[in-house]
């Protein structure tokens, strides 16, 4: 099984600032990662597929890069809205699809 | 555009069987794969399995003894059944689709989510 580790595991920015977070692959995964945004109380949503595709309407300050085990997504000119949990997922090695703890982002 | 959405019971007792249903709008079931995931209270996600064509499956090897998904295609419907639940199966229970090519293993639409509580 493929262990997805993120960090940091809490980051607090201030609106209108820059976002990374990080995701690490126990081995590689190619460009076969994807990106998810919760917010409480409701489902993951799709954010980025294939490492750095975004995902339909998905705004444009959300990318992602990486290959092979290290990934980032950056979320660049933060707004209140952004504010989530975020988690990484490998579909390279399968079963099990296995995703990261996740990362909570905090705006100021 | 796929829409799922979920039911079952919220509540099962210890040493039961955990039924959930998924029901599918706006695809065949024919054109993608579809799994559930859990997500433990103030937790991350774990993938459970999926089902393919009715008849294809693939689980996750931690939950492969009790877990069954099943697909019901007249009714675009697929379900999840668990047995001997334990207090540790209590979390939020997600449908999802994923597309077949080796490359769209990723989860594109969720269902709302269901909290099911395991108690004595």
């Amino acid at each position: 099984e493929i262990v997805m580790t993120q960090s940091p595991v809490t980051l607090s920015v201030s609106p209108g600032e820059r976002a990374t977070l990080s995701c690490r692959a126990s081995q590689s995964v190619g460009t076969l990662l994807a990106w998810y945004q919760q917010k409480p109380g409701q489902a993951p949503r799709l954010l980025i597929y294939g490492a750095s595709t975004r995902a339909t309407g998905v705004p444009p300050r959300f990318s992602g890069s990486g290959s092979e085990t290290e990934f980032t997504l950056t979320i660049s000119s933060l707004q209140s809205e952004d504010s989530a949990v975020y988690y990484c997922q490998q579909y390279y090695h399968w079963p099990p699809y296995t995703f990261g703890q996740g990362s909570t982002l905090e705006i100021k | 555009q796929v829409q799922l959405q979920q039911s079952g019971p919220r509540l099962v007792k210890v040493s039961e069987t955990l039924s959930l249903t998924c029901s599918v709008s706006g695809a065949s079931m024919n054109d993608y794969y579809w799994s559930w995931i859990r997500q433990h209270p103030g937790k991350g996600l774990e993938w459970i399995g999926y089902i393919y064509y009715s008849r294809t499956t693939n689980y996750n090897p931690s939950l492969r003894s009790r877990a069954t998904i099943s697909q019901d295609t007249s009714r675009n419907q697929f379900s999840l059944k668990l047995t001997s639940v334990t207090p540790a199966d209590t979390a939020i229970y997600y449908c999802v689709n994923h597309g077949l090519a080796r490359n769209d293993g990723y989860f594109d639409r969720w269902g709302q989510g269901i909290l099911v509580t395991v108690s004595s």
